[in-house]
């Protein structure tokens, strides 16, 4: 089965930096996924890893090591609109490589 | 534009009744997903597709069912609706990878209260 544990909740200041820690245990692993979701709202692709190493784009850059089950999200100059959940998410193989088993998400809240 | 649509946006029903949740999304993607969102719990997997005619149990597909009779819909049905399925339902359509990604898109979300 899958296993993946992120923080509940996280507080940060507007402009700064702020790391989302996420680990797991999975039978198979075939990549990781970081989606953002606004309250009420559906959530949204922001990253993938599948080789260890950091991956950038603008403000938001992802982290991954596939030999420590661990990976993190960095969010740069925080902005309010940053405020949401986090949702880390480990793709397949168990039940096939495009199944993908999601955290229960890190809410984000960005103060000024 | 391409996009995942789901119907009704909101619905509230009485215990017992059968429901059916409709996702259509025109991407042209083979994979389509059905989850609910519960405070505590994240998005867990109820049932799956990877092309017409296939559908797979997810984590709780207990009193659930999905049929694809084609690419673009994949409706979700309430056989005996319980006030234990009260939650958010999403469904979501990804590609096979042919692309280089594999990210889910998620439709708006269907918020259904069970009294």
């Amino acid at each position: 089965g899958q296993n993946i544990d992120q923080p509940t909740e996280m507080t940060a200041t507007e402009g700064a930096i702020v790391q989302i820690n996420c680990t797991y245990q999975t039978s198979g692993f075939n990549g990781l996924f970081w989606y953002q979701q606004h309250a009420g709202e559906a959530p949204t692709f922001l990253s993938y890893n599948v080789l260890d190493g950091l991956e950038e784009k603008g403000r938001f850059s992802s982290f991954l090591s596939r030999s420590k089950g661990y990976s993190y999200l960095l969010l740069k100059e925080l902005q309010m609109k940053d405020s949401a959940s986090y949702l880390c998410a480990v793709r397949g193989p168990s039940g096939g490589y495009q199944k993908v088993t999601f955290g229960t998400g890190t809410k984000l809240q960005v103060i000024p | 534009d391409a996009e995942i649509t789901q119907s009704p946006r909101h619905k509230i029903t009485e215990t017992g009744r059968q429901v059916t949740l409709a996702c259509h999304q025109t991407w042209n993607h083979n994979n389509m997903f059905w989850y609910r969102q519960d405070l505590g719990h994240g998005l867990r997997l109820i049932h799956y597709s990877y092309g017409v005619q296939d559908t797979n149990k997810g984590e709780v597909s207990d009193g659930y069912s999905v049929s694809r009779s084609n690419t673009e819909d994949l409706p979700l049905t309430l056989e005996s609706a319980a006030s234990s399925q009260t939650s958010v339902y999403f469904c979501a359509s990804s590609d096979s990878g042919a692309s280089g990604t594999y990210e889910q898109y998620f439709g708006p979300g269907t918020r259904l209260t069970v009294t």
